[in-house]
């Protein structure tokens, strides 16, 4: 039972270009969440995903936006890449509403330069 | 802004030692989750506790929720050199959604 996947594993861009990373969740799990850590601190969560439909919001700008397919994988793009989005972009995956546990990917470095 | 406040923020130990962190939080919550990170990689999960229990073991692992002073601990015993990571408290308000994370405990587990 693959867990959930993210790709690419590490990304290096440049100020102004857009990014997408891509995420499959646990099999089984229908919502996507994505989550911002920079270095040294907690996650930071900027949305979730629930039959394609973004359900929740962080306080994030709207250079950031997402996606969900029908296969509940997701995509997180984001705009205008400023040097202060180089961070560890975490998926997380997690069955509707139930009161279960989140399981996260191993995460995307983006660095941006 | 963070609603989970880990307490210490960094921790040194022997091997076969007992570690304890805190996790303070600021408002209800539905559940709590512990995760473990190695490394700046993904998160693995450790423990959920929900805010009707008050205590749940896993192994080595043992978390207590104490939703009067809003705070729980995770007990790590026997530690283990394998144990050095950053872990991470998170609370959920209602089920299914967002994590709220603190900033860690750094804990090093020397052999």
């Amino acid at each position: 039972d693959a867990g959930v996947t993210q790709s690419p594993t590490h990304l290096i861009k440049t100020r102004g270009q857009q990014v997408t990373l891509r995420c499959s969740p646990k099999s089984g799990h229908d919502t996507v969440s994505w989550y911002q850590q920079a270095l040294g601190q907690g996650p930071q969560f900027i949305f979730q995903y629930y039959e394609e439909e973004e359900r929740q919001r962080g306080n994030f700008p709207d250079r950031f936006s997402g996606h969900q397919f029908p296969n509940y994988s997701s995509e997180l793009n984001v705009n205008a890449l400023l040097l202060g989005d180089s961070a560890l972009y975490l998926c997380a995956s997690s069955l509707g509403d139930m009161n279960t546990e989140a399981f996260f990917g191993q995460g995307t470095r983006l660095t941006v330069v | 802004s963070q609603q989970g406040e880990e307490d210490p923020q960094a921790l040194s130990i022997q091997e076969g030692e007992n570690a304890t962190m805190n996790c303070s939080y600021k408002t209800s919550i539905n559940n709590l989750q512990w995760y473990r990170q190695n490394s700046g990689r993904g998160l693995v999960h450790l423990i959920l506790i929900r805010s009707n229990e008050r205590e749940k073991h896993s192994g080595r692992l043992r978390v207590t929720l104490d939703t009067s002073k809003k705070s729980s601990s995770l007990l790590i015993t026997a530690s283990r050199a394998a144990d050095t990571a950053s872990y991470f408290c998170a609370t959920a308000k209602a089920a299914g959604n967002k994590l709220t994370f603190g900033g860690g405990t750094r804990v090093l587990v020397k052999p």
